[in-house]
């Protein structure tokens, strides 16, 4: 079965020090995965998905992740945090393109 | 791109009664639609997939009689919370896939409070 873990529940960084979210996950099958950020009280935004193609997926906003299948990773970077990213993140991971299964999120708070 | 429209934002009910919540996918025809369930500081928690013109799937654990869900339409699917106690209070989202790039499209919730 599949499954999501952030490594992390809260992250803090400095406005303008770079962004690291982890995200490790388990599937049996050649992975959808995506990561989310959820500002509070409202819905769902896709910043990125990796689907089978460049393991290098770049997002909205700056983000971009590294699909490492040997360390089952899919790791969030951002080279330089903005007061406005501070939001929860959340990775999924998806095998038949049905079901996202949810990682249980990553608290992001940027300071000035 | 693909948007999916969720009302109520927000409804406060009292123990007993039921609750309607909305899902509209406003530009494109949603076959398959989600319900998630949020408590406070926590991950999404898949209740059930809708389908159209079928009956909805539940994950284990959840109620089939108090979470009633209807996919009427290619555009509509309805959340239904009946006779609600406070412990149904949560935020509740729905998604509909939308298949091409982002595969999925979220409602931007619904937050219920029972009391």
């Amino acid at each position: 079965a599949q499954s999501v873990t952030q490594l992390d529940s809260h992250v803090s960084v400095s406005e303008g020090t770079p962004v690291l979210l982890r995200c490790n996950y388990s599937s049996s099958y050649s992975p959808s995965l995506f990561w989310y950020v959820q500002h509070p009280n409202k819905g769902l935004q896709l910043l990125l998905k990796y689907t089978s193609a460049a393991t290098l997926v770049k997002g909205i906003n700056g983000f971009e992740a590294e699909f490492k299948k040997s360390e089952t990773s899919f790791h969030l970077t951002k080279p330089s945090a903005h007061m406005s990213d501070a939001a929860e993140y959340f990775c999924v991971v998806s095998d038949d393109y049905n079901k996202l299964i949810f990682g249980a999120g990553t608290r992001l708070a940027v300071h000035p | 791109g693909a948007v999916v429209s969720q009302h109520p934002s927000w409804v406060i009910c009292k123990s007993g009664t039921s609750v309607k919540i909305e899902c509209r996918s406003l530009d494109f025809q949603a076959t398959t639609m989600f319900w998630y369930r949020q408590f406070p500081k926590q991950s999404l928690m898949l209740m059930a997939t809708s389908n159209e013109g079928s009956k909805a799937t539940y994950e284990q654990g959840v109620e089939k009689d108090k979470f009633l869900i209807n996919h009427a339409s290619l555009t509509l699917s309805t959340l239904t919370v009946t006779s609600a106690h406070p412990e149904d209070s949560s935020f509740y989202i729905c998604s509909a896939k939308t298949g091409g790039y982002y595969g999925y499209t979220f409602g931007s919730g619904t937050r219920l409070t029972v009391v």
